[in-house]
């Protein structure tokens, strides 16, 4: 597809178990950024790559949120042992900027829903 | 400590008028200002883009003002429509890294 995909749209887990939520960028595009959005609020921010380096993770919340893109292109984001404040749309983004190199606007998919019970 | 601040969580205006959103930020380092538009159960949507080196850019009936001095920009759309209704967003990045979001404001146009 042309735009940035993610997978599940939702997710339903019971506190403590693990979930991974998947991104697919736009081909080529060099920058993804996974980002949190609490009901209410704007997105914010948790990791970056950079191809397949993550050059920030300084907006992941606990050592629970663990990212990769071992390939350059699909991401992951996995959570171990879920808890109830996880409960958000979680946002993937990419853009063919190289991070100093140029600004342009990030694209966004449609978000995985996140609910833990 | 929020660094891009939204402060109308919502506005009204009838279709045909002019609506104005505002957004203020505390960073100065801050070099690439965007807005997005935002709709139910969907991800942001690009909207229009202004670098720190323009205080305006212009795209249909979308204007975005930056005023470096105040730390603060602004959203025009005239004439607003029906379909603009939306949740739109303040970003702000530095370096063509990660963006910092205001809360958003939604719009609501009236026929």
């Amino acid at each position: 597809g042309a735009g940035v995909s993610q997978s599940p749209r939702y997710k339903v887990a019971k506190r403590g178990q693990d979930v991974a939520l998947r991104c697919d960028p736009i081909s080529g595009h060099v920058s993804l950024f996974w980002y949190q959005q609490a009901l209410g609020q704007g997105p914010e921010f948790l990791t970056y790559f950079q191809n397949e380096a993550q050059l920030d993770k300084s907006g992941l919340p606990s050592d629970r949120f663990f990212a990769e893109r071992p390939e350059g292109s699909v991401s992951t984001l996995k959570i171990q042992r879920t808890q109830q404040e996880d409960s958000a749309v979680y946002l993937c983004a990419s853009s063919p900027s190289r991070t100093g190199r140029g600004n342009q606007p990030q694209h966004f998919g449609d978000g995985t829903r996140l609910s833990i019970l | 400590d929020q660094q891009v601040k939204q402060n109308s969580p919502s506005l009204s205006v009838q279709e045909g008028r002019i609506s104005i959103l505002n957004c203020d930020y505390t960073n100065s380092m801050f070099d690439y200002f965007l807005w997005y538009k935002k709709y139910p159960a969907e991800g942001p949507t690009f909207l229009i883009s202004i670098s720190s080196i323009k205080d305006k850019n212009e795209d249909g009936r979308f204007t975005v003002f930056l005023n470096k001095s105040a730390k603060h920009l602004s959203l025009h759309i005239v004439p607003s429509q029906p379909g603009d209704s939306a949740v739109y967003f303040c970003a702000a990045s530095r370096l063509a890294g990660k963006s910092t979001f205001g809360d958003g404001t939604t719009l609501t146009v009236k026929p």
